[in-house]
């Protein structure tokens, strides 16, 4: 069985820290993803890395996918409240009917002004 | 170009009785999926169609739950009897070849069994 471990389960910051969440696993996926998701809102895409040792930049966040592709980590610089959500890792493999998706437990992050 | 839409929002039943969560994804959108996401966890898989056949539904509990996406487009989701442990929001999905891959989430149904 497929299993993703994220780590820290909750994380609460002031605003300007920096942090950085964990996503690992025991097996290889194709490819991660990074979703967050808001109160009463569904998981939205973040980022999708797909090879390993990548690194990707969205503004002030950092995802970096795991040389044998069984990791991944989120690094957010000077975090804003607007940061707050969940963070999700989900691990999967694509195919042409759409793949599959295996989830972590998300990371609930905090950031008080 | 409008989300995946979700209905009802909110629903509170009693345990023993039935209840049906609606879907309709992205318009285009072959590939449907319903996941369970319980307080604290990560959304789980339920089951997974392609247009109206099903994929995978190997984590869907078959006792209880049903779905369907007979013409293909909009989907259902029916739990019966409802036990407490089902008490999540259910999430659904839509995935299309040409977004890469991308699923867009509706924005899920809490329901609260008591």
């Amino acid at each position: 069985t497929q299993l993703l471990e994220q780590s820290p389960q909750f994380l609460s910051i002031q605003e300007g820290e920096n942090l950085t969440v964990y996503c690992n696993s025991s097996s290889v996926f194709s490819s991660l993803q990074w979703y967050r998701q808001e109160p009463g809102e569904g998981p939205v895409l973040l980022v999708t890395v797909v090879t390993g040792g990548e690194v990707k930049k969205l503004k002030r966040l950092t995802f970096q996918f795991g040389d044998a592709r069984k990791d991944s980590s989120l690094h957010i610089t000077a975090a804003q409240p607007g940061d707050t959500g969940l963070y999700l890792c989900a691990g999967g493999e694509v195919t042409n009917q759409g793949g599959k998706l295996i989830f972590g437990q998300g990371t609930e992050l905090s950031v008080k002004p | 170009e409008a989300g995946v839409a979700q209905s009802p929002r909110y629903k509170i039943i009693e345990k023993r009785q039935s209840v049906a969560f609606w879907c309709n994804p992205i318009s285009g959108h072959a590939t449907l999926y319903w996941y369970q996401q319980i307080l604290g966890q990560g959304p789980k898989l339920l089951i997974q169609f392609q247009n109206n056949g099903v994929v995978d539904d190997s984590q869907l509990p078959k006792d209880r739950f049903s779905a369907e996406r007979l013409k293909g487009v909009d989907s259902t989701l029916k739990i019966q009897p409802a036990k407490l442990e089902d008490s999540a929001v259910y999430l659904c999905a839509s995935w299309a070849l040409n977004y890469g891959n991308e699923q867009f989430f509706g924005p899920g149904t809490r329901l609260t069994v008591l």
